[in-house]
């Protein structure tokens, strides 16, 4: 147990719709990032913040936001949701002088 | 961006025989080196990671080797055993700082056959 969490665990939802991730960090974390995991694309990093504010972006979508609220834990919303957004979405938290990432045990979205 | 390249993309290998997977980068800046276990529908594991200030890191039947001058990282374990089936992933962190995204590699599948 890496002590990050996330829910729900699975998500089902129809093309078009819009849903919400959860993550909590690590206790003590400050950073939480945001990973997509699919077949065709593999692992592919999507967002970063650190103590509530946006610290980098990589290949995520304008359909998606995200953010980090005061007690640390955040929230990926993904919006007019797409058959190819189906993936597995990993959040990870870091400490603040140092560089591992933990990973939670991710959030399954399929769209039907 | 950071191109990260890891060969080979399935590996088989005897149990207790060794096994090596080999990860190459393009960002020179980059100075830290994790590689990940995966396995199915699970979530990426940490299993070791090296900073760019060393060559070599050892835990038990896991190392890593770093080459900063090529460009390549390794992971090796020795005596594999049939619970090392899954797909590893190295991922180099983007940037020379402290916190930073990692790239992730396509993943290599090893499987040991007992």
């Amino acid at each position: 147990d890496s002590g990050v969490t996330q829910t729900p665990k699975h998500l089902i939802t129809a093309t078009g719709q819009r849903v919400t991730l959860r993550c909590s960090p690590r206790s003590g974390d400050l950073s939480v990032y945001w990973y997509q995991q699919s077949l065709d694309q593999g692992l592919q990093f999507l967002i970063q913040y650190y103590n509530g504010e946006e610290r980098a972006k990589g290949n995520i979508l304008e359909r998606f936001s995200a953010q980090q609220f005061p007690d640390l834990h955040s929230e990926l919303n993904l919006s007019s949701l797409e058959l190819g957004d189906s993936a597995l979405y990993f959040c990870a938290s870091g400490g603040s002088s140092y560089n591992e990432q933990f990973f939670g045990p991710g959030t399954r979205l399929t769209v039907l | 961006g950071e191109n990260v390249e890891q060969h080979p993309s399935t590996l088989s290998v005897q149990e207790g025989d060794s096994a090596v997977i080999k990860c190459t980068y393009s960002d020179s800046a980059s100075n830290y080196f994790p590689w990940y276990k995966q396995e199915l529908g699970k979530r990426p594991q940490l299993i070791i990671d090296i900073r760019s200030n060393v060559g070599e890191k050892k835990d038990q039947r896991i190392a890593v080797t770093l080459n900063k001058t090529a460009k390549h990282f390794s992971l090796h374990i020795t005596e594999t055993q049939p619970e090392d089936s899954a797909v590893y992933f190295c991922a180099p962190m983007e940037g020379g700082g402290s916190q930073g995204n990692l790239i992730f590699g396509k993943g290599t599948k090893l499987s040991v056959k007992p």
